[in-house]
């Protein structure tokens, strides 16, 4: 049973415009939530997380949004640059919880 | 700093032969270690996990196993291989007990089974 769920397998943007991605989740007891950036043939890097007892947290370019009401987070790249062209995992984890649980991911292209 | 490093980098075997992939962790103690496989096209399961030296947790039954031989050493292992086990394989680590549970991954290898 998928319990985060990224429903965008891809987004196309233009150069120095938003990018704006989506994930859902379904668990309740999930407090922790990350973005993960990943290369073809390269492992996932951390990009961003938020807790729960947060709506949102900002670094650089990115910023990730969390609305636990509608178990629902989004990661924003403004301004979306070339190197961002990547695939984008979304990651959960539930308290005392060893595991992450990810979506399938969205993949990211950045027209020039 | 903490660095991981996961060899090979790829890997051709045919089917039937065995499987040894090898993960280590350096610039910490012990850490939460993870094997991940990503199929083509698709996200990230978790096979293993462990805690502790010895403290194995399996996710999804499967021809693979995992052993943690030392703190800071995780092998995937295989004594036959399937079509099925081609993918890319990833180790990760994360602080044991840490209030954030942030995963770190390694480069990843890339296993083909013919």
């Amino acid at each position: 049973d998928q319990q985060v769920k990224q429903n965008s397998p891809s987004l196309s943007v233009q150069e120095g415009r938003i990018s704006i991605l989506n994930c859902d989740y379904t668990n309740s007891m999930f407090d922790y939530f990350l973005w993960y950036k990943k290369y073809p043939a390269e492992g996932p890097t951390f990009l961003i997380s938020i807790s729960s007892i947060k709506d949102k947290n900002e670094d650089g370019r990115f910023t990730v949004f969390l609305n636990k009401s509608a178990k629902h987070l989004s990661l924003h790249i403004v301004p979306s640059q070339p190197g961002d062209s990547a695939v984008y995992f979304c990651a959960a984890s539930a308290i005392n919880d060893y595991k992450l649980s990810f979506g399938a991911g969205t993949t990211v292209t950045v027209r020039a | 700093s903490q660095t991981i490093h996961q060899w090979p980098a790829t890997l051709v075997q045919p089917v039937g032969s065995p499987l040894s992939l090898e993960c280590t962790v350096e610039g910490t103690s012990n850490p939460n270690l993870y094997w991940y496989r990503q199929a083509a096209g698709r996200g990230l399961q978790l096979l293993f996990y462990s805690i502790g030296i010895d403290q194995i947790s399996s996710e999804v039954p499967q021809n693979l196993s995992a052993s943690r031989p030392q703190d800071r050493q995780f092998i995937l292992s295989s004594k036959k291989l399937l079509l099925s086990d081609s993918g890319f394989y990833l180790c990760a680590w994360s602080v044991y007990g840490g209030a954030k549970n942030i995963q770190y991954f390694g480069a990843g290898t890339r296993l083909s089974v013919l």
